[in-house]
C-alpha cells in the first residue's frame, strides 16, 4: 500500500528565511512520482514541484527544491528566502499504481507560517 | 487554460438523499480523482478512474460510487447521505503519472 507521512502539523518561520517541509512515503513501486502542492486559504491547490524515482538530480522550480533520498523514502520540500505569502498548507503526495492505475495519495499536510 | 470545474461550491443535502458532484475536465486527461478533505486528516481518496467506465476503489469508499460515462465528466455519488459525510470534496485530474494533477475549486457539503 502506498502512503505518505507529513509529521509536522505545524511549522514557523521567519521572513526571508529557508524551510524545511519533511515528507516521508512507503511504497513497494520501483517507478513512482512525488509532488508537492500548496493549498492556500482561499482553497485552491497549487501545484509547486515534481520528482521522478528515477530522477538522479533532485527537483527545483523557483525558490522550491525537493531533496529526494530514495533510500530514506524522504521527500523534503525546501523553501528558500521564505516570503508572506508562503503562510498556507502544504501537502506531499506520491503517485504509483495499484492494480495497473495510478493512484494519487496525499499526506496530512503541514501549515507553514510565516512571519514579518 | 487547463480547467476542472465542480458542479456546485456549496452544497446542503438531507440525510438520507442521494447527492450527486460532478467533475468535468476540458484537458483531455485519462485519470481522474475525487478526495474529501477534513481538517488534520488532509485528502483522502474516495476513487479514482483511469477510462472511460474504468474505476478503481480509493481508500476510504465506503458510502460512496462512482461513474464515468464520458471522458471528460466523473461523478461522486453518495447513496444515502449521512452526517459524517459532511466534507469539503475536491475532484482533479491528470494525464500520467508524471505530470500534476489538475484540481476544481471544491464542493463544501454539508449533510444535515
Amino acid at each position: 500500500a502506498q502512503k505518505i507521512t507529513q509529521t509536522q502539523p505545524g511549522m514557523f518561520v521567519q521572513e526571508k528565511e529557508a524551510v524545511t517541509l519533511d515528507c516521508t512515503y512507503d511504497t513497494s513501486d520501483q517507478s513512482y512520482g512525488l509532488f508537492w502542492y500548496k493549498q492556500p486559504s482561499s482553497g485552491e491547490m497549487i501545484f509547486l514541484i515534481y520528482q521522478g524515482s528515477y530522477d538522479e538530480q533532485n527537483a527545483t522550480e523557483g525558490r522550491y527544491s525537493l531533496n529526494f533520498q530514495k533510500a530514506r523514502k524522504s521527500a523534503n520540500l525546501v523553501i528558500s528566502a521564505s516570503q508572506l505569502g508562503d503562510s498556507a498548507m502544504y501537502f506531499c503526495a506520491m503517485r504509483g499504481l495499484q492494480g495497473g492505475s495510478e493512484k494519487l495519495v496525499f499526506g496530512k499536510g503541514t501549515k507553514l507560517t510565516v512571519n514579518p | 487554460d487547463v480547467k476542472v470545474t465542480q458542479s456546485s461550491r456549496y452544497l446542503v443535502k438531507r440525510t438520507g438523499e442521494k447527492v450527486f458532484l460532478e467533475c468535468v475536465q476540458d484537458m483531455d486527461h485519462e485519470n481522474m480523482f475525487w478526495y474529501r478533505q477534513d481538517p488534520g486528516l488532509g485528502l483522502r481518496l474516495i476513487y479514482f478512474s483511469y477510462d472511460v467506465k474504468m474505476k478503481e476503489k480509493g481508500d476510504i469508499p465506503e458510502g460512496y460510487s462512482v461513474s464515468r460515462e464520458k471522458k471528460e465528466r466523473f461523478s461522486l455519488i453518495l447513496e444515502s447521505a449521512s452526517t459524517n459525510q459532511t466534507s469539503m470534496y475536491l475532484c482533479a485530474s491528470s494525464l500520467t503519472r508524471r505530470t500534476e494533477a489538475f484540481f476544481g475549486q471544491g464542493t463544501r457539503l454539508t449533510v444535515v
